[in-house]
């Protein structure tokens, strides 16, 4: 099946640093990718849709200012959350679906990335 | 705005069969999935309905009704290893583009 790879798995920073997190579908192209946080216990809250070659479209509530998304290539998307804050702490994770005939509904999840913030 | 509805917690019995609703409200549906996910991993796919009916897949199997706005995931010959969060994500295009949002959840614990 489809692979998305999700990196780094583990983050701890310093309040006030910025973390990337890449998102890398390994063996199809993705044209859309998601990105995800979820709390503990607590369900996939969509933060934003990631479109290859353009801007992303952020969900309500989302400051693009403070989650960068770049999707720069057919396999590659990236989150930047700047100047991080505990407040910031959460598991992010990435998916992808597989376009044209292929598709299945599926969307493939990344490893997931843990951020925590002290 | 959008919702989707679904039991927080479920527990049942190894070997039983157990149904997990989903009741959505959105606009623009394309369609319902479902992914389990165990504590600390990454959601896996399950199923995808885009039509009315049911769909079967090995020991899982799901419905949809789109008149009603309703779904359910069938869990059947239960295993413990089933213990998981089930969500169901609906696939919704509101505005000019696609996107999938999921439900609040529901925790199933299998006992023996």
């Amino acid at each position: 099946g489809a692979v998305v790879s999700q990196h780094p798995s583990w983050v701890i920073c310093k309040s006030g640093t910025s973390v990337k997190i890449e998102c890398r579908s390994l063996d199809f192209q993705a044209t859309t990718m998601f990105w995800y946080r979820q709390f503990p216990k607590q369900s996939l809250m969509l933060m934003a849709t990631s479109n290859e070659g353009s801007k992303a479209t952020y969900e309500q509530g989302v400051e693009k200012d403070k989650f960068l998304i770049n999707h720069a290539s057919l396999t590659l998307s990236t989150l930047t959350v700047t100047s991080a804050h505990p407040e910031d702490s959460s598991f992010y994770i990435c998916s992808a679906r597989r376009e044209g005939p292929m598709n299945t509904g599926e969307l493939f999840f990344g490893e997931g990335s843990r951020l925590t913030v002290l | 705005g959008q919702s989707l509805e679904q039991p927080s917690e479920v527990t049942a019995v190894e070997g039983a069969i157990v149904q997990i609703n989903c009741t959505y409200q959105t606009s623009g549906f394309y369609g319902l999935s479902w992914y389990q996910q165990h504590d600390g991993g990454a959601p896996t796919f399950l199923s995808y309905n885009a039509l009315d009916g049911l769909e079967e897949t090995g020991r899982f199997s799901s419905f949809l009704s789109r008149s009603d706005s309703y779904g359910y995931l069938l869990l059947q010959e239960l295993q413990m290893k089933d213990s998981a969060s089930y969500f169901c994500a609906v696939r919704i295009q509101p505005g000019g583009y696609q996107k999938v949002t999921f439900g609040t959840g529901t925790k199933l614990q299998v006992i023996p």
